[in-house]
């Protein structure tokens, strides 16, 4: 089975910066199946992204997925108050662990 | 409204059973394949079964399998999980979720609010 390995487990930011968080799955896999949520305290996961860079429906442009094989990377560009969360990565059948992203 | 409702959770005592409703709303509930997804307070989510939009095709995550059974009725726009054998570490919310189309292994692009079960004696 795969396994996805995220890194970091936390991240430490402030408004306004850039984060960047990795997804590494344990074998390659096609970019088409690779996913991202958001979770805020209380709330059911929130599907930001599909198809490793597909923003879905509603999501803004400062969240942007990326990557290849066996390393994916979320970016947010530019935090906003509302994007303090944990953020895990999603293949068929398996999550990460998870990051959170929490003020510094 | 779009919108999934789970219904059924509960305390069990181990060994015990128990059968998960979710009710679809809002949506061509049969052009959807539609999953359970678990999360144990504290822990990051955990995908548990999934039945495709024909009702046939189904699959349960290597904990569950032999002891839990997904169905839906797309007749009455609704997903269900019996769950059997319960075990301690069975004890989580259950999301009603929803994949991006028919097959219940896509990314899952509506949840619903989770009902919550715990397995204690």
């Amino acid at each position: 089975d795969i396994v996805l390995k995220q890194s970091p487990g936390t991240l430490s930011l402030s408004p306004g910066q850039r984060a960047t968080l990795s997804c590494r799955p344990s074998q390659s896999i096609s970019d088409k199946y690779l996913a991202w949520y958001q979770q805020k305290p209380g709330q059911a996961p929130r599907l930001l992204i599909s198809g490793a860079s597909k923003r879905v429906t509603g999501i803004p442009d400062r969240f942007s997925g990326g990557g290849s094989g066996t390393e994916f990377t979320l970016t947010i560009s530019r935090l906003e108050p509302g994007d303090f969360a944990v953020y895990y990565c999603q293949l068929p059948g398996t999550f990460g662990q998870g990051t959170k992203v929490e003020f510094k | 409204e779009v919108q999934l409702v789970e219904s059924g959770g509960g305390v069990i005592r181990p060994g015990g059973s128990l059968r998960l409703s979710c009710a679809a709303s809002g949506f061509n509930f049969d052009d959807y394949g539609m999953s359970w997804v678990r999360q144990a307070p504290g822990k990051g989510p955990e995908w548990v079964s999934g039945v495709g939009w024909n009702e046939v095709t189904t699959g349960h995550s290597a904990s569950v399998r032999g002891r839990f059974t997904v169905s839906r009725d797309n007749g009455k726009k609704s997903l269900y999980l019996l769950m059997t054998s319960l075990k301690a570490e069975d004890t989580a919310l259950y999301y009603c979720v929803r994949a991006e189309g028919r097959d219940y292994d896509l990314p899952f692009d509506l949840w619903g609010q989770g009902t919550m079960v715990v397995v204690s004696a």
